[in-house]
């Protein structure tokens, strides 16, 4: 069994501010975890994910998340927020095996103020 | 176009009729998917096909029917639709475990 916690469902930030998105994960197998973006109107697009090796990986857009086991944790960060960060984020893992499939959390709203 | 296309975009129905909702991908994927996004609980998996001609439910697939005759095609059928399948449907696919692409997804309003 998996399941994601993704706490709070809105986050606001300053233009330029550091992001910081937390995700949470359980897991009864070693995980792959992903990070999706969804704008507005559109579908998900992959960001980043983690499957082996390196536990600090940088994706798109200048995004970065680090999996940390002893911490459940596969938190997603970004230095200096911008405009166009506006959307919502999903933390998602799977396990590792062919028919594995997506679990998701609820989904986490960003706002940048200017 | 390459990439997974879903249709239509936009679908009003009214309680008890069928409806199909449409999926394509041209990078011949063996994984298929279908999610329904609904407000506080994230997305949530419905059906999904590892290969044609075998499908397997998710966490909701009550009143929902799949089909894969091709690689390339996995519609989702509401057999009779009700309000509570009111909600945004995303179809992805796959290569393998790893990535998933979506569709832009297709918004069902049921009256």
């Amino acid at each position: 069994a998996q399941s994601v916690t993704q706490l709070g469902s809105h986050v606001s930030v300053s233009e330029g501010a550091l992001v910081l998105l937390r995700c949470n994960y359980s897991s009864s197998v070693p995980p792959y975890l992903f990070w999706y973006v969804q704008y507005p109107n559109q579908g998900l697009q992959l960001l980043l994910k983690y499957t082996t090796g390196a536990t600090l990986v940088k994706g798109i857009n200048g995004f970065e998340a680090e999996f940390k086991k002893s911490e459940t944790s596969f938190h997603l960060t970004k230095p200096s927020a911008h405009m166009s960060d506006a959307a919502e984020y999903f933390c998602a893992v799977s396990g590792t095996g062919a028919n594995s499939k997506l679990t998701f959390g609820k989904g986490i709203t960003l706002s940048v103020r200017p | 176009d390459a990439g997974i296309t879903q249709s239509p975009r936009y679908k009003i129905t009214e309680t008890g009729r069928q409806v199909t909702l449409m999926c394509h991908q041209t990078w011949s994927h063996s994984y298929m998917f279908w999610y329904r996004q609904d407000l506080g609980h994230g997305l949530r998996l419905i059906y999904y096909s590892a290969a044609a001609d075998i499908t397997d439910k998710g966490e909701v697939p009550d009143g929902y029917v799949v089909s894969r005759s091709k690689t390339e095609n996995f519609p989702l059928t509401l057999e009779s639709a009700t309000r509570s399948q009111t909600s945004v449907y995303f179809c992805a696919s796959s290569a393998s475990v790893e990535t998933q692409y979506f569709g832009p997804g297709t918004r069902l309003l049921v009256l």
